[in-house]
C-alpha cells in the first residue's frame, strides 16, 4: 500500500523568509506523480506544484520549488520569499496506477498535512 | 477553469438520518472522488468513480455508498448517519485519458461540505 508521511504538523516562518516542508512516501511503483496542494482558511484546495517521477529535474512554480529525491522517496516543498497569503494547510499527495488487476485506475493518497503560518 | 461544485456547504443532521452529499463538475471528467478530511488524519478516500455507474471503494468506505448516474454528478450517501461521520467532505474530479502521465494531470476539488451529525 502507498503511504505518504508529513512529519511536521505545524510550522511557522517570517514573512519574506524561506521555509521547507517535508514529505516522504512509500511505494513499490516506479511510475507516479507527486503533488503539493494548498488549503487556505477558505478550504478550497489549490494545486501548488506537481512532479512526474520519471523527470529528474525538480519542478518549479515561481516561489515554489521541490526537492525530489526518488531513491530516498522524499518530496519536499520550498517556499521562497514567504508571503502572508501562503498561510495555509499544505498537503503532499501521491498518484499511481493501481495496476491492471485493479482496472488500471489511478489512486491518490494524501499526507496528513502541515499547517504553515507566515508571521508578519 | 474547472468547476467542482458541492451543493451543501454546511449541514446538520440527526443520528440515523439518511444524508446525501451532491457534487457536480463541469469539465466532462471521467474520475470523481469523495474524501473526508479530519484533523491529524489528512484526506482519506471514501469512494471513487472512474466512469458512469462505475465505482471503487477507497480506504474507508464503511458506512457510505455512492451513486454516479450521470458523468457530471457524483453523490455520497450516508445510509444511517452516525456521530463519527461528523467531518468535512471533499469532492474532487480529474480527467483520465487512460494513461498516468499527461499534460495537465491534476485533481480539482470542490469547496467542501461540513457535516455535523448530532
Amino acid at each position: 500500500a502507498q503511504t505518504v508521511t508529513q512529519s511536521q504538523p505545524e510550522m511557522s516562518v517570517q514573512e519574506a523568509e524561506t521555509v521547507t516542508l517535508s514529505c516522504t512516501y512509500d511505494t513499490s511503483e516506479n511510475n507516479y506523480y507527486l503533488f503539493w496542494y494548498k488549503q487556505p482558511p477558505s478550504r478550497q484546495m489549490i494545486l501548488v506544484i506537481r512532479q512526474e517521477a520519471y523527470k529528474q529535474q525538480n519542478a518549479t512554480e515561481n516561489r515554489f520549488s521541490v526537492n525530489f529525491q526518488k531513491a530516498a522517496k522524499s518530496f519536499s516543498l520550498k517556499i521562497s520569499d514567504s508571503q502572508l497569503g501562503d498561510t495555509a494547510m499544505y498537503f503532499c499527495a501521491f498518484m499511481t496506477s493501481l495496476g491492471m488487476n485493479s482496472g488500471g485506475y489511478q489512486k491518490v493518497t494524501f499526507g496528513t498535512g502541515t499547517k504553515l503560518q507566515v508571521i508578519p | 477553469d474547472v468547476k467542482v461544485t458541492q451543493s451543501s456547504r454546511y449541514l446538520v443532521k440527526r443520528t440515523g438520518e439518511k444524508v446525501f452529499l451532491e457534487c457536480v463538475q463541469d469539465m466532462d471528467h471521467e474520475n470523481m472522488f469523495w474524501y473526508r478530511q479530519d484533523p491529524g488524519l489528512g484526506l482519506r478516500l471514501i469512494y471513487f468513480s472512474y466512469d458512469v455507474k462505475m465505482k471503487e471503494k477507497g480506504d474507508i468506505p464503511e458506512g457510505y455508498s455512492v451513486s454516479r448516474e450521470k458523468k457530471e454528478r457524483f453523490s455520497l450517501i450516508l445510509e444511517s448517519a452516525s456521530t463519527n461521520q461528523t467531518s468535512m467532505y471533499l469532492c474532487a474530479s480529474r480527467t483520465d485519458p487512460g494513461q498516468l502521465f499527461f499534460s495537465g494531470n491534476t485533481i480539482y476539488f470542490g469547496e467542501g461540505s461540513w457535516l455535523t451529525v448530532v
